[in-house]
């Protein structure tokens, strides 16, 4: 079975451009989170989403967003880059949406973003 | 709010050694606890888990023990490998209202044949 796949896995970008990041869930799986993972830092998390909706937002600036697709996957958004977006962007799939505190989240291996 | 403490690393040690990571939290509401492990150029694979005060989680020989008195939910394992060398992530989720996942730092295992 195909885990959590996320691409690109490298990424190279200059300072201010855009860049779209790529999720695609386990099967069967309806929600999909966002982290940033800077160097030597655990994830720090960006966005959840369940059934195409935003559930949960963390302490990120509005450069950033995502939006999830009716086949579940999902897309993270980051505008005008900074240096200090460079990090390892990990997506994580799950089955249940909110409510549920023992729900199990699966990774994938991470896009790593470099900005120069 | 919740946050997450993991003792510094890197920890280093010989293989069979007995391995302890800290890991403390504070929460607002009744956490679930969870250790996931990042192996090089992967992403986090679960380790284990406990829901309830009290319960001990284990997997591959490693296991932790969710402590509410002491808000801890150390890592431990009585004779490390080689292939356990990786990064090891301390994380408490609440659920309910919240859907933010709290992790600590890594702490980084370093084990020499």
């Amino acid at each position: 079975d195909a885990g959590v796949t996320q691409s690109p896995t490298h990424l190279i970008k200059t300072r201010g451009q855009h860049v779209t990041l790529r999720c695609s869930p386990i099967s069967g799986h309806k929600s999909v989170s966002w982290y940033q993972q800077v160097l030597g830092q655990g994830p720090q998390f960006i966005f959840q989403y369940y059934e195409k909706e935003e559930r949960g937002r963390g302490n990120f600036p509005d450069r950033f967003s995502a939006r999830q697709f009716p086949n579940y996957s999902s897309e993270l958004n980051v505008n005008a880059l900074l240096l200090g977006d460079s990090a390892l962007y990990l997506c994580a799939s799950s089955l249940g949406g909110g409510g549920e505190r023992n729900t199990e989240a699966f990774f994938g291996q991470g896009t790593r973003l470099t900005v120069v | 709010g919740n946050s997450v403490t993991q003792m510094e690393g890197p920890v280093t040690l010989s293989e069979e050694a007995f391995l302890t990571i800290n890991c403390t939290y504070t929460a607002t509401g009744y956490p679930s606890l969870f250790w996931y492990v990042q192996y090089p150029g992967e992403g986090l694979q679960l380790l284990l888990k406990a829901t309830k005060a009290d319960d001990k989680g284990s997997n591959k020989g490693f296991e932790a023990t969710y402590r509410k008195e002491t808000t801890s939910f150390h890592l431990e394992k009585g004779s490390v490998q080689v292939s356990d060398s990786a990064v090891y992530f301390c994380a408490l989720n609440l659920g309910g209202g919240s859907y933010i996942p709290t992790f600590g730092r890594g702490t980084s295992l370093i084990v020499h044949p």
